[in-house]
């Protein structure tokens, strides 16, 4: 079947970049995204990017899309504590969902 | 805008008690969804719908229904709850299928004893 995955657990330093990977096996997506979720909430959208797209920046997140090996990347620049949730991503053909990643940063 | 409301926030069902979780919305979206989301296995997608009165079935449709009588209301229902339905669900809605913008519901955790 169709599958998207990714790690599990990131941790990382208050102020470092973060690196959340993931990996996809539908290739005619049109969009992929990156969802957040804090404790207790709901997802939030965070970013996505067209798959006509190589990479995309807003703010501190840079998004990086390689439809060859059909990666998608999240990096997050100057990690801070209020970053720690867990990270989803997703492709919009079927909507599924990757199992998530739970970031930590340590002060 | 509420966005998109989820009642109850909390529920305990025993074995083979029947159910219907809530979802509206207010944003005059077509698309709307449910998923579950169990540990270590990210959302899976239940039974989505196009607009009132289309519904299909999602990856693991099997135990719930839906139907879509308003562009407003996409209720769930659990006909006899088993513990293995035991999940947190989110309802979501978008402009229209694969938008790139979804969004969620504070979602409902149920417990099946």
């Amino acid at each position: 079947g169709e599958d998207v995955e990714q790690s599990l657990f990131l941790s990382v330093r208050e102020g470092d970049s973060s690196v959340i990977n993931c990996t996809y096996t539908d290739s005619s997506s049109t969009y992929l995204y990156w969802y957040k979720q804090e404790p207790g909430a709901g997802l939030q959208l965070l970013t996505y990017i067209f798959s006509n797209m190589d990479m995309k920046q807003d703010q501190r997140l840079t998004v990086l899309l390689n439809k060859k090996d059909k990666h998608l990347s999240l990096r997050i620049a100057d990690t801070q504590t209020g970053d720690s949730a867990i990270y989803f991503c997703a492709e919009s053909m079927k909507m599924r969902f990757g199992a998530g990643t739970r970031l930590t940063v340590k002060p | 805008n509420a966005g998109v409301t989820q009642t109850p926030k909390f529920q305990v069902l025993k074995t083979g008690q029947s159910m219907t979780l809530q979802c509206a919305q207010d944003m005059n979206h077509e698309y709307m969804s449910w998923y579950r989301q169990d540990p270590g296995m990210g959302l899976r997608l239940i039974h989505y719908s196009v607009g009132a009165g289309i519904t299909d079935q999602g990856e693991v449709p099997n135990g719930y229904n839906v139907s879509r009588s308003t562009t407003e209301d996409f209720p769930l229902r659990l006909l006899s709850a088993a513990p293995s339905q035991t999940s947190v669900y989110f309802c979501a809605s978008s402009y229209s299928p694969g938008s790139y913008e979804q969004y969620f519901g504070p979602g409902t955790r149920l417990t099946v004893t």
